[in-house]
């Protein structure tokens, strides 16, 4: 069955610094993979998917993500996050039905 | 083009109550997804529909929950009667296709169960 791990609960970031949330999947073949974003009082945006070809993903709001079969990983990043970018952020695989990590919850400081 | 909507946003009820919850999936968008996500926990499929039939309904927790999709339009999810720990988000998602394509989420209800 697919899984999906996102090992950070909690993560505070200074705002111009970059993040990095974490992501791994099981999945026993090609995966499908999401990352998805809750806005406090918001619903499920998406920022970027994985389907095939480059393993490298640009998304919405500056965002990129890395695929990396051999670590089973799909890790978002974003080089300088800005105070808006606080919410709560949800790794995903796709077998028909999504699969989702527990949520990795992004604070800003100043 | 509209995306997915839900109805209503939030709703509380006493235990022992009916809820129903509405979604409105994006138009031409044969797939609708119904999950949830309780407090604390992840977010948790309960059913897909293609169309106007349950393709698989593996998630629902019991028979309290009942949804139904008439015409392969819009479709309700009733939770007959409600438990406490029946309190959470409920999403509701649509897509065109299966598998690689994206599922495009509704706002949730968010139900409270007192």
């Amino acid at each position: 069955a697919q899984s999906v791990t996102q090992p950070d609960i909690h993560i505070t970031v200074s705002e111009g610094a970059s993040l990095e949330l974490r992501c791994n999947y099981s999945y026993g073949a090609t995966p499908y993979l999401f990352w998805y974003v809750q806005s406090p009082g918001q619903g499920l945006q998406l920022l970027l998917k994985y389907f095939s070809g480059d393993t490298l993903v640009q998304g919405i709001k500056g965002f990129e993500a890395e695929f990396k079969r051999s670590q089973s990983s799909f890790n978002l990043r974003k080089p300088s996050v800005h105070w808006s970018d606080a919410a709560e952020y949800f790794c995903a695989v796709n077998d028909y039905k999504l699969s989702f990590g527990a949520g990795t919850t992004v604070t800003v400081r100043a | 083009e509209a995306g997915v909507t839900q109805f209503p946003s939030h709703s509380v009820i006493e235990k022992g109550q009916t809820v129903t919850l509405r979604c409105d999936p994006i138009s031409g968008h044969d797939n609708l997804y119904w999950y949830r996500r309780v407090m604390g926990k992840e977010i948790k499929f309960l059913l897909h529909f293609v169309k106007e039939s349950k393709q698989d309904e593996s998630g629902m927790p019991n028979n309290r929950f009942l949804a139904e999709r008439t015409g392969g339009t819009y479709s309700t999810l009733k939770v007959q009667p409600a438990e406490l720990e029946d309190s959470g988000v409920y999403f509701c998602a649509s897509s065109r296709q299966v598998g690689a394509e994206t599922q495009y989420f509704g706002p949730g209800t968010r139900l409270l169960v007192l």
